[in-house]
């Protein structure tokens, strides 16, 4: 099974600041990783799939970089609807895994 | 709008049984995989089962194999999860999604808002 593993696990930022999530795969995934984000006691919406592509109506301040074993998402400005857990996953190969989730606070 | 609403979590006790479902709205159901997901209380988000658009290809996750069994309604856009033989290390908040593609091969870019099951004695 293909571990993701996420840094850091907890990331303090204010409003308006730069915030950089990382997510490393223990193998090549190709560009075949997606961005969640999970509010308390919601459900995880779609940021990014194919590494880089952002998501139906999602803000441009999202973006998603990456290929192969490192990827990154950054949110060049954060807003308060913005703090949340970040989960990244890849669907290159069975089963599909998760990293352990970043908290922006 | 796409949507998908989980339904048929509650308390059981180690051992018993749950049926879990996915009504889905909004899209062309027979046209997806589906897949379930959980979240176990204050953990991250695990992938459960995955079937594709016509229930010819299903996956299903080392930790469930042999207990649990997915399937569909495409005639009336249901997803199940049959949950048998349950732990209590099932418990947790499932989470119904579709795919992206029919054989689920991508990402899951509907989520429904989850529905909590319980194994205790």
């Amino acid at each position: 099974e293909i571990v993701m593993t996420q840094y850091p696990g907890t990331l303090s930022v204010s409003p308006g600041e730069r915030a950089t999530l990382s997510c490393r795969a223990s193998q090549s995934v190709s560009h075949e990783l997606a961005w969640y984000q999970q509010r308390p006691g919601q459900a995880p919406r779609l940021i990014v799939y194919g590494a880089s592509t952002r998501a139906t109506g999602i803000p441009d301040r999202f973006s998603g970089s990456g290929s192969g074993t490192h990827f990154t998402l950054t949110i060049s400005s954060l807003q308060s609807e913005d703090f949340a857990i970040y989960y990244c996953q890849q669907y290159n190969k069975w089963p599909k895994t998760f990293g352990q989730g970043t908290k922006v606070e | 709008e796409m949507q998908v609403l989980e339904s048929g979590g509650g308390l059981v006790q180690p051992g018993g049984s749950l049926r879990l479902s996915c009504a889905a709205s909004g899209f062309a159901f027979n046209t997806f995989a589906m897949s379930w997901f959980r979240q176990a209380p204050g953990e991250g988000l695990e992938w459960v089962s995955s079937i594709s658009n016509g229930g010819a290809v299903i996956n299903y996750a080392d930790s469930v194999k042999g207990r649990f069994i997915v399937s569909r309604d495409n005639s009336n856009r249901i997803l199940y999860l049959q949950m048998d033989s349950l732990r209590v290390e099932d418990t947790a908040v499932y989470f119904c999604a579709k795919d992206s593609t029919a054989y689920s091969s991508g990402w899951s870019n509907v989520w429904g808002t989850g529905t909590t099951v319980t194994v205790s004695p």
